[in-house]
């Protein structure tokens, strides 16, 4: 079993929607999660940290259930400038490195 | 503040040849990363420093891949020799936590082709 997975898409959503991304990891030790977004032939970038108690960023709001080891991405109102590969990321098991999920592919059709 | 850079940008090497990579990471950080990123896949990590200090290489196949990071800054990845399976993105970051997790910042990445 992968450490992180994610759903395997793409979405293909229009504008306007609204698209969750889900995200499981199998280190029940992990104590870090992030959300990257990595545009086509460029790096990834933080889109946002994951905390306990469930955070948001405008559009964005980011749930974390350590029970389930599960966490989501809520993308309200999708933009066109959304379209990205998302990535869920966990702390690895040495604690200092990250573990990144294979990404979901999120376009946005006008 | 500036980022993390990477070079060269680009490479086109044949199989058997030897190739190697260059980083800059941010000023400051102590925490150097060295991922690879196939096509479809998210990035793996290869090698991870702690100033010049490997803490972690478990993923890195040491008979073609090496890494240094001599003075705790700027660190070299080579591949001698490459293979097909070679082609990817390599991609470096770096961070300044230690244990807590803040996210990091990449550079833009190496995108080597191997013919």
């Amino acid at each position: 079993r992968k450490e992180v997975e994610q759903d395997p898409g793409p979405f293909n959503v229009p504008e306007g929607a609204t698209v969750a991304f889900n995200c499981t990891y199998s280190n029940s030790a992990s104590q870090s999660f992030f959300w990257y977004r990595q545009d086509c032939r460029k790096e990834p970038k933080l889109l946002m940290s994951v905390y306990s108690s469930g955070n948001e960023d405008g559009r964005f709001t980011a749930q974390l259930n350590r029970a389930s080891q599960y966490i989501s991405l809520l993308i309200r109102d999708s933009k066109l400038s959304d379209s990205a590969t998302y990535l869920c990321v966990a702390l690895g098991n040495y604690g200092q490195n990250f573990v990144f999920g294979p990404g979901t592919r999120l376009s946005v059709l006008p | 503040e500036a980022g993390v850079a990477q070079s060269p940008r680009y490479k086109i090497i044949e199989k058997r040849q030897s190739v190697a990579f260059w980083c800059n990471p941010i000023s400051g950080h102590a925490t150097l990363y060295w991922y690879q990123q196939i096509l479809g896949q998210g990035p793996k990590l290869l090698i991870q420093f702690q100033n010049n200090g490997v803490v972690d290489d478990s993923q890195l196949p040491k008979d073609r891949f090496s890494a240094e990071r001599l003075k705790g800054v700027d660190s070299t990845l080579k591949i001698q020799p490459a293979k097909l399976e070679d082609s990817a993105v390599y991609l470096c970051a770096s961070s300044s936590w230690t244990g807590g997790g803040y996210g990091y910042t990449f550079g833009s990445g190496t995108r080597l082709t191997v013919v």
